[in-house]
C-alpha cells in the first residue's frame, strides 16, 4: 500500500530543475506532497485531488495522473532552501481518508 | 498563532517502562494522527482519530495506545510491549478529511531506549 517514490536522492546545483515521482498500486483520492528538513516536522506543500483540483505552494507545481495512479512534483529553478526530504502521501478511495507516505526523496541543492 | 505542540522534544525510556508522548493542537482540527519515523524511512501510521472519543489503529499499532478525550489532545503511550520504540514520533492534525486540506505536523518527539 505504501507508494513508491523515485529517485531516492537527487543532487542539484542552484537554479537547476528536478522531478520527483510517486506511484501507487491503488486507486487514489488524493496525493499530498511534504518537505522535511533534517530533524524538523514535515511541511505541507501541495494537495492534488481526483478530478483535477490543486491547492498549494506558489513556486512548486505538481501533476496527478489518476489513471496511472501517479503524481510528479516539479521543482524549477531550485533554490538552496529547497534542500530536504520530499514525501508524497496518498489517500486511497476506500475507507477513512488517511495518508500513507512514501519512503521519501532526498534533495540537496548546492551553490 | 495556531499549531501543534508536542512534548517533550527528547525522551529517554528504560526497557520495560511505559512512556506517554503529548500532542496538543489549537487549530480546532477534527482529525489527529500519530506517525513513527525511523532513520532514512518514511512515516508510518500508528493511530488516528476522526473525532473525540473515537480512534482507529493504523499500520503499526502494536505496542502503542492512545486516547482522545478532548478535541485538542491526542496523547500516545508507548508501552513495554513495543520492542523497538526508538524512533522519531510525529503528531499531525487535519481540519476534516472531507475538506481536502493538508496536514499540520508538530515538531516531533525523539524517543530513545536506554
Amino acid at each position: 500500500q505504501q507508494p513508491v517514490q523515485s529517485p531516492q536522492a537527487v543532487i542539484l546545483r542552484e537554479g537547476e530543475d528536478a522531478v520527483i515521482n510517486c506511484s501507487s498500486s491503488k486507486a487514489l483520492y488524493s496525493v499530498h506532497w511534504y518537505r522535511q528538513k533534517h530533524g524538523e516536522a514535515p511541511v505541507f506543500l501541495m494537495i492534488l485531488l481526483k478530478g483535477g483540483e490543486q491547492k498549494g505552494h506558489e513556486k512548486i507545481s505538481a501533476s496527478f495522473n489518476e489513471k496511472k495512479q501517479q503524481s510528479s512534483l516539479y521543482l524549477t529553478a531550485s533554490q538552496l532552501s529547497y534542500s530536504g526530504t520530499y514525501f508524497c502521501g496518498t489517500e486511497v478511495l476506500e475507507g477513512f481518508q488517511k495518508l500513507v507516505f512514501g519512503t521519501g526523496t532526498r534533495l540537496l541543492v548546492s551553490p | 498563532d495556531g499549531g501543534i505542540t508536542q512534548s517533550p522534544k527528547y525522551l529517554f525510556r528504560k526497557e520495560g517502562q511505559n512512556v506517554t508522548l503529548s500532542c496538543e493542537q489549537n487549530l480546532n482540527h477534527d482529525a489527529m494522527y500519530w506517525y513513527r519515523q525511523d532513520p532514512g524511512q518514511g512515516l508510518r501510521l500508528i493511530y488516528y482519530s476522526q473525532i473525540v472519543n473515537d480512534f482507529q489503529k493504523g499500520d503499526i499499532a502494536e505496542g502503542y495506545s492512545v486516547s482522545r478525550e478532548k478535541k485538542e489532545s491526542f496523547p500516545l503511550t508507548v508501552t513495554s510491549a513495543q520492542k523497538n520504540p526508538t524512533a522519531f514520533y510525529l503528531c499531525a492534525s487535519s481540519i476534516d478529511p472531507s475538506v481536502n486540506d493538508g496536514y499540520t505536523f508538530g515538531s516531533g518527539t525523539r524517543l530513545t531506549v536506554v
